[in-house]
């Protein structure tokens, strides 16, 4: 099993450009989360969703979109990228308990001029 | 709302010397915690957990955790650290039906030889 993907592994945006953060999981998890780290703030939840179809605002929604289409894929967009948004962000999954730990991809680090 | 804090940014230990990363916590109701580690360039690898029962919690790499429900506190600890150990640590606590979590802003463990 690959686990937790996450494509691109560094991008840099310049103000007002949009972009998609891929992740996929190979485990048939239903639950999948976005998180952003920034230094000094732990990790931020963004988005996550339980099912197909199914998707929530967690702590940090703003300027941030997503949908999942399939139970494998979990895209994360930025619609008018902000040097605010420059981060560093991780795609997580988990098991159908909800006391299961999450798995973590090895994340994407956004830069915004 | 649940919380967790990390009231300490760095913790530098000698190797072959205990180590502890201090963690706290706020909830209401029954705490579900966790603890992961980040390495340099990486996501974050699950730890242990404490969902119930005893209060000594052992974890992967020879790390264990002690809830104290009086103390409010689930503090990492491993008797003898290795240089390989210093890496980012995270405590984080289970919110809502959905089983999100609320991570503190992380310890940086410095294990020098």
């Amino acid at each position: 099993n690959a686990g937790v993907t996450q494509t691109p592994k560094f991008q840099v945006l310049k103000t007002g450009q949009s972009m998609t953060l891929q992740c996929a999981q190979d485990m048939n998890h239903e639950y999948m989360s976005w998180y952003r780290q920034d230094p000094g703030m732990g990790l931020r939840l963004i988005h996550y969703s339980v099912g197909a179809g199914i998707t929530d605002q967690g702590e940090v929604p703003n300027g941030y979109n997503v949908s999942r289409s399939t139970t494998e894929d979990f895209p994360l967009r930025l619609l008018s990228a902000a040097p605010s948004q420059t981060s560093v962000y991780f795609c997580a999954s988990r098991g159908p308990l909800v006391l299961n730990e999450q798995f973590f991809g090895p994340g994407t680090r956004l830069t915004v001029l | 709302a649940q919380s967790v804090a990390q009231p300490e940014d760095q913790v530098n230990v000698a190797e072959g010397n205990p180590l502890t990363v201090k963690c706290t916590y706020s909830v209401s109701g029954n705490p579900y915690l966790f603890w992961y580690v980040q390495y340099p360039n990486r996501g974050l690898q699950f730890l242990l957990k404490y969902i119930t029962g005893d209060n000594l919690v052992k974890g992967s790499y020879g790390f264990e955790a002690e809830f104290n429900k009086s103390q409010t506190s689930f503090h990492l600890k491993k008797p003898s650290a290795l240089v390989s150990d210093s890496a980012l640590y995270f405590c984080a606590v289970r919110e809502g039906s959905q089983g999100n979590l609320i991570f503190g802003k992380g310890t940086k463990l410095s294990v020098k030889p």
